[in-house]
């Protein structure tokens, strides 16, 4: 039973499409995040809602919106795609703060492509 | 927190060695640290979170020990095989629920 799951896992659109990523948890989590392992790999953070709150909004375009429609599903839609959004995106989640020592538990990615 | 290096950035070692490798990062402001195990085409798992300054961790042939005064952690494998191969990331948090990760050490062991 996946703990955290996303879909698609792999995604391959036009430039210019609107497209979601959904997650979902099932680890009664109360925080939720969505990454991005940028083109040098590193895994930086975009978003994180906790108990259905937007908590962490990093320097985002705003053509990515999160929305989180209860605890357990953090969805990602990305309007106008363009070529550099093409990465992979993780889904994750925690039961609290990590600063407190909270483990991130990660789904599996979603390796999105704009050609 | 602004910058989380790890060392070296990729490792090839033969089936038995014992390896080691360092993350770096400010001492000030420290919460706690966090090493994840990232297999290729998988998602990052947890491995160890450390919270005080001299933490030691262990599980299995990995262990991992740490040292907030000079802001440094080391991740240790005994006796490596090739099911080892993984990156290794670290991730110290800046304070709530965000955390910063290191590029990570890619590790490749040769049965």
């Amino acid at each position: 039973d996946t703990a955290v799951s996303q879909t698609p896992k792999y995604l391959v659109t036009q430039m210019g499409n609107d497209k979601s990523i959904k997650c979902e948890q099932n680890l009664g989590h109360d925080t939720m995040y969505w990454y991005k392992q940028d083109s040098k790999k590193f895994l930086k953070i975009m978003f994180s809602y906790n108990n259905k709150e937007l908590i962490i909004n990093e320097t985002v375009p705003n053509r990515f919106s999160p929305k989180s429609p209860d605890k357990a599903h953090l969805n990602l839609h990305i309007n106008s795609l363009e070529l550099g959004d093409s990465a992979v995106y993780f889904c994750a989640s925690s039961q609290g703060a990590v600063s407190s020592g909270n483990t991130i538990y990660f789904g599996e990615g979603s390796w999105l492509t704009v050609v | 927190i602004l910058n989380v290096e790890q060392s070296p950035q990729s490792l090839h070692v033969q089936e038995g060695d014992s390896t080691n490798f360092t993350c770096s990062f400010p001492s000030s402001n420290f919460y706690a640290l966090h090493w994840y195990r990232w297999e290729t085409a998988k998602s990052p798992e947890a491995l160890f979170v450390m919270t005080l300054n001299g933490d030691e961790k262990k599980k299995g042939r990995i262990s991992a020990t740490l040292n907030t005064k000079e802001g440094y952690s080391y991740l240790y494998i005994k006796g490596s095989q090739p099911e080892d191969s993984a990156t290794y990331l670290c991730a110290p948090p800046t304070g709530g629920f965000k955390t910063i990760f290191g590029a990570g050490t890619r590790l490749f062991v040769k049965a």
